[in-house]
């Protein structure tokens, strides 16, 4: 069975810190790969996808991520973080098949003090 | 708001009673998603729906869940006999048909099992 790792469950930054957020996938076929934010008390939301191409994809509000095939790995970063950037942030992956759902990691819970 | 959305946002019960959420999904989308998110951890799924056909069900999901789709819109998930393990909020999701269907969740139901 597919799984996920988010290395790290807490992360604490000051503003303009620069953040990356690991993630591994235990899966030798294709896959989908996401990142996934939830802001204090919202719904999650997608931050960005790779299904295939750039392995360099971009997001919304300046995130990016860099799926590396060979590490089994899909990072997400950005340069500068800023204090509306505190929330969870979730790795999620899908076996390329019809019908595979996403599996998630545990969540890395970002803090960014001003 | 044409997002998913859920009833009720929380629901507090007594161990042995049986509860049910309900899953409003985006009007277009033919795929509906459950997962359930214990805290320090990410959503775990546990079953799925393509229109009114429930096609895949995680282990997670006992004989004391039930979940259905009956007209391939909204969806119900019940859980009868309510345990203290049952404490957990419950996400739905939604998306178009298609590999690589980006899943939209709702807020989720809050249960807590007294």
């Amino acid at each position: 069975a597919q799984s996920v790792s988010q290395h790290n469950h807490h992360v604490i930054l000051s503003e303009a810190a620069s953040l990356e957020l690991g993630c591994n996938y235990s899966y030798g076929g294709t896959v989908n790969l996401f990142w996934y934010v939830q802001y204090p008390g919202q719904h999650l939301q997608l931050l960005l996808k790779y299904f295939s191409g750039d392995p360099l994809v971009k997001g919304i509000k300046g995130f990016e991520a860099e799926f590396i095939k060979s590490k089994f790995s899909f990072n997400l970063r950005k340069p500068s973080v800023q204090w509306s950037d505190t929330a969870e942030y979730f790795c999620a992956v899908r076996m390329n098949s019809g019908y595979s759902t996403l599996t998630f990691g545990k969540g890395t819970m970002l803090l960014v003090s001003p | 708001d044409t997002g998913v959305s859920q009833d009720p946002r929380h629901k507090i019960t007594k161990r042995g009673q049986n509860v049910t959420f309900r899953c409003d999904p985006i009007s277009e989308h033919n795929r509906l998603y459950w997962y359930r998110q214990t805290l320090g951890q990410g959503p775990e799924f546990l079953t799925y729906f393509q229109n009114e056909a429930q096609l895949e069900k995680s282990r997670l999901l006992s004989d004391r869940f039930s979940a259905e789709r009956p007209k391939g819109s909204f969806s119900t998930l019940e859980i009868q006999r309510t345990e203290q393990g049952d404490s957990a909020m419950y996400l739905c999701a939604s998306s178009l048909g298609g590999v690589g269907g980006e899943l939209f969740f709702g807020e989720g139901s809050r249960l807590t099992v007294l």
